[in-house]
């Protein structure tokens, strides 16, 4: 199958200081990408779609200031957290699509942010 | 996207076949039935797809009612590496459309 991969796996930070996760598919093109976030004992929750060369579309609720995406580039896309808080800590993962590959949605391993 | 209704939690003895069951009563008829499972901090794993027909692949089976109101993700011989939350999703094959998560099933895979 297609491969995402997410950069760092985990990361630990002071509060108030910014955080960029990468997610690049390596092996295909994307031109959507998706961002989730996930706490403890709780599901996926989207955040955002990443369209490469336009702006992201957030979902209600998320702070488009404070999650910065960028989606430069056919493989990759970057989720930048800004001035991160102890309540931004959290499991972050991305996903992409192929379309030669009839509906699957591939998933990076995730980057778990950790706020100090 | 329909929404769709799974247990919380199963448990299964190693080398038994694993049966998630999943009710989907309000799917539409362009809405696909998908699986997907993610093992303590990992990111999702795809399993498998149908729209109607049952599917098999390596990984699972997976049978659709013939109304497609529920399915069933069959893990054949279950092993301990199996554990994981198993998703049920159900979503019009889109390109641009992102996957709904519900709270899924928490699978434990006993020795």
């Amino acid at each position: 199958g297609a491969v995402v991969s997410q950069h760092p796996s985990w990361v630990i930070c002071k509060s108030g200081t910014s955080v960029k996760i990468e997610c690049r598919s390596l092996d295909f093109q994307a031109t959507t990408m998706f961002w989730y976030r996930q706490f403890p004992k709780q599901s996926l929750m989207l955040m955002a779609t990443s369209n490469e060369g336009s702006k992201a579309t957030y979902e209600q609720g998320v702070e488009k200031d404070k999650f910065l995406i960028n989606h430069a580039s056919l493989t990759l896309s970057t989720l930048t957290v800004t001035s991160a808080h102890p309540e931004d800590s959290s499991f972050y993962i991305c996903s992409a699509r192929v379309e030669r590959y009839t509906g699957e949605l591939f998933f990076g391993e995730g980057s778990r942010l950790t706020v100090l | 996207d329909a929404k769709t209704t799974q247990p919380p939690s199963m448990d299964c003895a190693e080398g038994r076949a694993a049966n998630l069951p999943c009710n989907h009563s309000t799917i539409s008829g362009n809405e696909y039935v998908y699986w997907y499972r993610q093992i303590h901090s990992q990111g999702p794993q795809y399993i498998i797809h149908g729209l109607k027909n049952n599917e098999t692949n390596e990984m699972a089976s997976l049978i659709i009612t013939e109304d497609r109101k529920s399915s069933t993700l069959i893990l054949p011989h279950a092993t301990l590496r199996d554990t994981a939350v198993y998703y049920c999703i159900v979503r019009v094959e889109s390109y641009g459309q992102n996957f709904v998560f519900g709270p899924g099933t928490r699978l434990s895979v006993l020795p």
